[in-house]
């Protein structure tokens, strides 16, 4: 089966240009989770969906972050204008449902560098 | 608020010794769910285990196992006779119930590395 895949696997753009990290979930998963992973921070939730209404955004950044999920199998995460801040690696993960036993399944990441 | 706090930040050990990593968690939740993913050195994140607050039985799979004390909110995990593979950085994390949903807190992580 195929897992969560996420694109481009890396990136690396200029500052104050417009950045689209994509995530495809695994199939009839329900709930969908962007992260970002940093050494200074660790492993950050930055928004959640489920059944492609976002829940919970409080770990977006700032506005220049924002996530989109049209159709249950595609979800965007764009930043715009990127910033050298930016630079990380941003992980997509689903789960069957929206509860707090179900594992998440993560994708390969996005590994981002603004210059 | 929850918490998950991994103090030990890297373990080296010789290939074949044992390695037990600690997580210690904080929470409110009544009911909540632990688990620990594992990051090797290609950066993805592999789930390994799922633990419920209410089943404090420890669980050995393979050469991994894992001790759940709800007394001492620690959830720790062994690698037993480790190989040069099972070097990544290891993840502990929590997850609660109510509004919650699935929200994952991350701890720091561990990393291991396995000298041959």
């Amino acid at each position: 089966d195929a897992g969560v895949i996420q694109s481009p696997r890396h990136e690396v753009t200029e500052m104050g240009q417009e950045v689209t990290l994509r995530c495809k979930p695994i199939s009839g998963h329900n709930s969908l989770f962007w992260y970002r992973q940093t050494m200074m921070r660790g492993l950050e939730l930055l928004i959640y969906f489920n059944n492609n209404v976002p829940i919970d955004d409080s770990g977006m950044p700032e506005d220049r972050f924002s996530a989109k999920m049209p159709n249950a199998s595609f979800s965007t995460l764009k930043i715009q204008p990127s910033e050298p801040r930016d630079s990380a690696v941003y992980f997509c993960a689903s789960s069957p449902r929206d509860r707090s036993n179900q594992p998440q399944h993560f994708g390969d990441g996005t590994r981002l560098s603004i210059l | 608020a929850q918490k998950v706090t991994q103090a030990q930040t890297e373990i080296s050990v010789v290939e074949k010794e044992d390695v037990t990593l600690d997580c210690v968690y904080e929470t409110r939740d009544t009911t909540y769910y632990l688990f620990w993913y594992k990051q090797p050195p290609s950066g993805e994140l592999v789930f390994l285990i799922r633990r419920n607050s209410f089943d404090e039985q420890n669980e050995i799979s393979g050469r991994y196992s894992w001790n759940f004390q709800k007394s001492t909110s620690s959830f720790n995990f062994t690698i037993t006779a480790s190989q040069v593979v099972d070097s990544a950085v290891y993840f502990c994390a929590l997850s609660g119930g109510g509004a919650a949903g699935n929200k994952l807190t991350f701890g720091g992580g561990t990393r291991v590395l396995v000298k041959p």
